[in-house]
């Protein structure tokens, strides 16, 4: 059975801080994808990436980034001068190689002050 | 290009009654799937159609049920609603699952009394 487990349940920080999410997980898959999704207090999940178990570069997006390491299972996320915007609950998710569901983290609630 | 569009967005019904909520992909996207998000159990996932055939589904008991049509619309359907059905129902859709990302709707939320 797969699992994700994100340990942080809310991280409040000051604005222009840097953070980091942590993403831990378990499958028995080979070849499995990993996602971070935004859901703000309208609701709605907003997709941020996407990433192959066979593709462990680290990436960088702007302000975001994603450090993924397969020796550890974890897939941990870094906001870079945190801004009142990202306030948010943030969910890692992890798929089979199908993709045909995904199992989510608990998530993490992200308060970013002014 | 329009997203996803759940509707309601808002539901109020008590318990033993059963409930349709709506969900129109983005133009183009075949897979419709369905979760459920709890303050107790998170986001879990319900089903998933592509193609108007049901292709996995969760762990919920048979009065979670859902369909596809033709136009990819999906619906899901609630019967004999208890208590622990209340829960925000997020909609997604992706042109193919396959290595294609899921796109959220705002999700509908069902509050049973």
């Amino acid at each position: 059975a797969q699992k994700v487990t994100q340990a942080q349940t809310e991280i409040s920080v000051v604005e222009k801080e840097d953070v980091t999410l942590d993403c831990v997980y378990e499958t028995r898959d080979t070849t499995y994808y990993l996602f971070w999704y935004k859901q703000p207090p309208s609701g709605e999940l907003v997709f941020l990436i996407r990433r192959n178990s066979f593709d462990e570069q680290n990436e960088i997006s702007g302000r975001y980034s994603w450090n993924f390491q397969k020796s550890t299972s974890s897939f941990n996320f870094t906001i870079t001068a945190s801004q009142v915007v990202d306030s948010a609950v943030y969910f890692c998710a992890l798929s089979d190689n199908a993709g045909n569901m995904l199992t989510f983290g608990g998530g993490t609630r992200l308060m970013v002050k002014p | 290009k329009a997203g996803v569009t759940q509707t309601p967005r808002y539901l109020i019904k008590t318990r033993g009654q059963q409930v349709t909520l709506s969900c129109s992909p983005i133009s183009g996207h075949r897979s419709v799937s369905w979760y459920q998000q709890t303050p107790g159990q998170g986001l879990q996932f319900l089903f998933e159609y592509f193609s108007e055939t049901q292709r996995n589904k969760g762990n919920f008991p048979g009065r979670f049920s859902g369909r596809q049509f033709s136009n990819s619309r999906s619906e899901m359907n609630v019967s004999t609603l208890e208590l622990g059905d209340s829960a925000l129902y997020l909609c997604a859709s992706s042109f193919t699952t396959l290595n294609s990302p899921l796109h959220f709707g705002n999700g509908t939320r069902l509050t049973v009394t």
